[in-house]
């Protein structure tokens, strides 16, 4: 089964610090595309970052980066510099081949000023 | 451009009765799919629609979910009887189809279904 995981619950740092979100995830498939998506108290879900899982490369999206180790399956998002605006619920998500999303249960995170 | 829209934002409604779930997915986008999340749980597919038709349902819990989309555009999920355990956010997404794949689905605000 296709599964991923956040192991972290909830988080809290302070603004203008650096936190990383962990992300596991499970697949025996080859080609996928993995994704963190961002849902502010508001609710509207948007996407954060993408990375596809053939390209060696980390995807970076201005303060948003991520460390995609392949062979471990892992896939953590980096926020430098973290705003009160980043508050928010993260989700780890994983594409696959028939379009579907799993997604993690989430990471609460808290920038305090 | 407009983004995915969901109606309502919130439903109260009582254990047996119906509900009716409306979203207007991006102009265009021939891909639309529902999830819902449960609290506490993860967001789990719940179906995926390639313009008019049902590409896959297999995340569907069970009959009493009916979902239509009418000509390709805006779609609806009927929960009838509604049961507690259908609490949750029901969340729509759409996407459009492109060559090579990766396209980013967009999702909708959620609608917050409580069911007592």
């Amino acid at each position: 089964a296709q599964t991923v995981t956040q192991s972290q619950p909830e988080m809290s740092v302070q603004e203008a610090e650096t936190v990383t979100l962990s992300c596991t995830y499970d697949t025996s498939e080859s080609n996928y595309y993995l994704f963190w998506y961002k849902q502010p108290p508001s609710r509207q879900m948007i996407l954060v970052i993408r990375q596809e899982a053939y390209k060696q490369q980390n995807a970076t999206e201005n303060r948003f980066s991520v460390n995609f180790q392949k062979a471990a399956k892992s896939f953590s998002l980096k926020i430098s510099d973290s705003q009160l605006g980043d508050t928010a619920m993260y989700f780890c998500a994983f594409r696959r081949g028939d379009d579907k999303i799993i997604f993690g249960k989430g990471t609460r995170l808290h920038i305090l000023p | 451009e407009a983004g995915v829209t969901q109606f309502p934002s919130h439903s109260v409604i009582e254990k047996g009765q119906t509900v009716t779930l409306r979203c207007d997915p991006i102009s265009g986008h021939d891909n639309l799919y529902w999830y819902r999340r449960v609290m506490g749980k993860e967001i789990k597919f719940l179906l995926h629609f390639v313009k008019e038709s049902k590409q896959d349902e297999s995340g569907m819990p069970n009959n009493r979910f009916l979902a239509e989309r009418t000509g390709g555009t805006y779609s609806t999920l009927k929960v009838q009887p509604a049961e507690l355990e259908d609490s949750g956010v029901y969340f729509c997404a759409s996407s459009p189809t492109e060559l090579g794949g990766g396209y980013e689905q967009y999702f909708g605000p959620g609608t917050r279904l409580t069911v007592t």
